[in-house]
């Protein structure tokens, strides 16, 4: 198994542009989640869902958007770009089971907005 | 949403034995305390996690106290590779939110 995995590493963005943060796992986990760390910061959650064509705002969901068509990919979209959103982004998938199960981190994308 | 708060740092010699407090005084009943730890430019990996009753695996040991509000992560004998930054973290379940604290780095002396 892959586990999870996340394209692209590393992103450079100048303020306003959109783009796609792609997030795919191969462990038929039905909960996915994207995070975001700032320098000397835990992580705080965007996005989460639990299962295909469900989806829901976590702490930060301000300027990002989810789908989840398949159980497999989980893509994180950026509308416009801001220069607050540089961070590092960080998707993760685990079961569901009570929500007990342990979460997979993926490598995450080093994103840096101009 | 319940907190937990963790020191910002702590240093321990290696092969000795480390513990990591954490506190969560305002846990709900069916809140789990996870544990993860990240090292440099890596994803966060998963420790160990518990209920009610202490939890051991092959990486570490957690000791949860009887009123819960309150647990310690203890690496029996820590190595130069456990150096990272560890967070104790809450699931709550009627979200399906992991809730995430600032976390301790964890240095190890040679």
């Amino acid at each position: 198994n892959a586990g999870v995995t996340q394209t692209p590493k590393f992103q450079v963005l100048k303020t306003g542009q959109s783009m796609t943060l792609q997030c795919a796992q191969d462990m038929n986990h039905e909960y996915m989640s994207w995070y975001r760390q700032d320098p000397g910061m835990g992580l705080r959650l965007i996005h989460y869902s639990v299962g295909a064509g469900i989806t829901d705002q976590g702490e930060v969901p301000n300027g990002y958007n989810v789908s989840r068509s398949t159980t497999e990919d989980f893509p994180l979209r950026l509308l416009s770009a801001a220069p607050s959103q540089t961070s590092v982004y960080f998707c993760a998938s685990g079961g569901l089971a009570g929500f007990t199960d342990t979460q997979y981190f993926g490598p995450g994308t080093r994103l840096t907005v101009l | 949403d319940a907190k937990t708060t963790q020191p910002n740092s702590m240093e321990s010699n290696e092969e000795e034995p480390v513990h990591l407090p954490c506190n969560h005084s305002t846990i709900s009943g069916t809140d789990y305390i996870h544990w993860y730890r990240q090292l440099p430019s890596q994803g966060p990996e998963y420790v160990i996690h518990g209920l009610t009753s202490n939890v051991n695996n092959r990486m570490a040991s957690l000791a949860i106290a009887e009123d819960r509000k309150s647990s310690t992560l203890i690496l029996h004998r820590a190595t130069l590779r456990d150096a990272a930054v560890y967070y104790c973290i809450l699931s709550a379940l009627s979200n399906y939110q992991l809730i995430w604290g600032a976390g301790t780095k964890l240095i190890i002396k040679p």
